[in-house]
């Protein structure tokens, strides 16, 4: 059966903290992996991540996969209140697109 | 740009009413997909839709759930008649066929069933 397991579930860290979040993922036809960041209303896109070993970066967030061991991990440096928020992997399958999600990670970012 | 296009945003029902969810995805996206989110499951994946023909609705959880897309701009979620088991945030999120862009989600239907 297909699976998207993220780690941790939840944590809080103090402001300037780095942060790293953690998914494998098991899907068959898999294509890309896929970070999306929750707030209070619609997942935005973060990364997409297709070969292994290639860093994306974006201002204080950086992603890698590793398509061997199967696992991607989201890292965000210099933390500030503004990155709280549930951090959403998904596994992209399949010909049509269809996204399988993780549980999230939610993080707490305090002052 | 105008992102993914949800009403309502919110929909507040007694249970055994009708309950429609409408859609209309990013102009020139031809790919709908219908996810519902609880605190419990999270999101999954309803239903989705290419070229506004349905590829696999083997999300939809019973036959009280039905989607349409009559056209690539508009999108239906219905469900007939409504449980309270049902109340959830129902997101709708559209993209290119085969391309490497991502999914781009709206801001959601958060649905409370009495």
């Amino acid at each position: 059966e297909d699976k998207v397991v993220q780690s941790p579930l939840s944590l809080v860290v103090h402001e300037g903290d780095t942060v790293t979040l953690n998914c494998s993922y098991e899907v068959t036809n898999f294509r890309s992996l896929l970070w999306y960041k929750q707030e209070k209303k619609a997942p935005t896109f973060l990364f997409m991540l297709t070969s292994s070993g290639i860093e994306k970066k974006s201002g204080r967030l950086s992603s890698i996969l590793d398509k061997k061991e199967l696992f991607s991990i989201l890292n965000i440096t210099a933390t500030q209140t503004g990155d709280s928020a549930i951090y959403l992997c998904a596994a992209l399958e399949g010909s049509w697109g269809k996204l399988q999600f993780g549980a999230g990670t939610q993080v707490v970012v305090t002052p | 740009d105008a992102g993914v296009i949800q009403s309502p945003r919110h929909e507040v029902t007694e249970m055994g009413q009708e309950v429609t969810l409408r859609c209309k995805p990013i102009s020139g996206h031809n790919s709908l997909f219908w996810y519902r989110q609880t605190m419990m499951r999270g999101l999954e994946l309803l239903i989705y839709f290419n070229n506004n023909v349905p590829i696999d609705d083997s999300g939809m959880p019973e036959d009280r759930f039905s989607a349409k897309m009559p056209n690539a701009s508009f999108s239906t979620l219905k469900i007939q008649p409504s449980e309270p088991r049902d109340s959830a945030v129902y997101f709708c999120a559209s993209s290119l066929f085969n391309s490497n862009q991502p999914q781009h989600f709206g801001d959601g239907t958060r649905l409370s069933i009495l």
